[in-house]
């Protein structure tokens, strides 16, 4: 089975701008889970999908969304960029209903300058 | 809400030498445990998960890990290191009963540095 992939791997982005970063998860698997690690801050959960619902989200502002497809395919979207965006940003998916085994793609490395 | 304490952020080991990562957490209800591996610019491969059952969970490339109730510790264990291991290493938690929907909690890192 193809692993999680995520497009675009690398990303180049400007203070104030909008990105939306995707992700395909592994075949069959429904759940899809968002994290950014950060050097300072390391890895934080952003938000969790099923079934193209949001189950919870992490402690990020309001600029920071995401939606599910019926394809399991998930994006998330960052709006009005800040230098602190600046991180890499990592999709994992979950078998079943539940998902505390997460599988990860390689990540998309997001630069705000 | 949970909290995950990595004690040691770099950890230096000669190759074919024994190797301790440690990895305590602090909970208020049940929950399930994690290491992952991240080699350079590359996302996180999951080492072993501890769920239930025996508390000496055996994972991929020789590594193991022991939970520790009482201690609330679960350390990640291999007897002879590679060079091919050197990464950064995560250990995280999940609550038991969330279904897995409130996402893991991870602690700092620990850089296994393999020496020659």
């Amino acid at each position: 089975k193809a692993g999680v992939t995520q497009t675009p791997r690398y990303l180049i982005k400007t203070r104030g701008q909008q990105v939306t970063l995707s992700c395909s998860p592994i075949s069959g698997h429904r759940s899809v889970s968002w994290y950014q690690q950060t050097p300072g801050q390391g890895l934080q959960f952003l938000f969790e999908y099923f079934s193209e619902t949001q189950r919870n989200k992490g402690n990020f502002p309001g600029r920071f969304s995401g939606r599910q497809f019926s394809n399991s395919r998930s994006e998330m979207n960052v709006s009005t960029l800040e230098l602190g965006d600046s991180a890499l940003y990592l999709c994992a998916s979950s078998p079943g209903t539940v998902s505390y085994e997460q599988y990860f793609g390689p990540g998309t490395r997001l630069t705000v300058t | 809400a949970q909290s995950v304490t990595q004690l040691d952020s770099q950890v230096p080991v000669f190759e074919e030498a024994p190797v301790e990562l440690r990895c305590n957490y602090s909970s208020s209800v049940s929950v399930y445990l994690f290491w992952y591996v991240q080699y350079p610019n590359q996302g996180l491969q999951l080492l072993l998960k501890y769920l239930s059952g025996s508390t000496l969970v055996k994972g991929i490339n020789g590594f193991e890990a022991e939970f520790n109730k009482s201690q609330t510790s679960f350390h990640l264990r291999k007897p002879s290191v590679h060079i091919s291991d050197t990464a950064e290493y995560f250990c995280a938690v999940s609550e038991a009963m969330g279904g897995g929907a409130d996402g893991l909690t991870f602690g700092k890192g620990t850089h296994l540095i393999i020496q020659p």
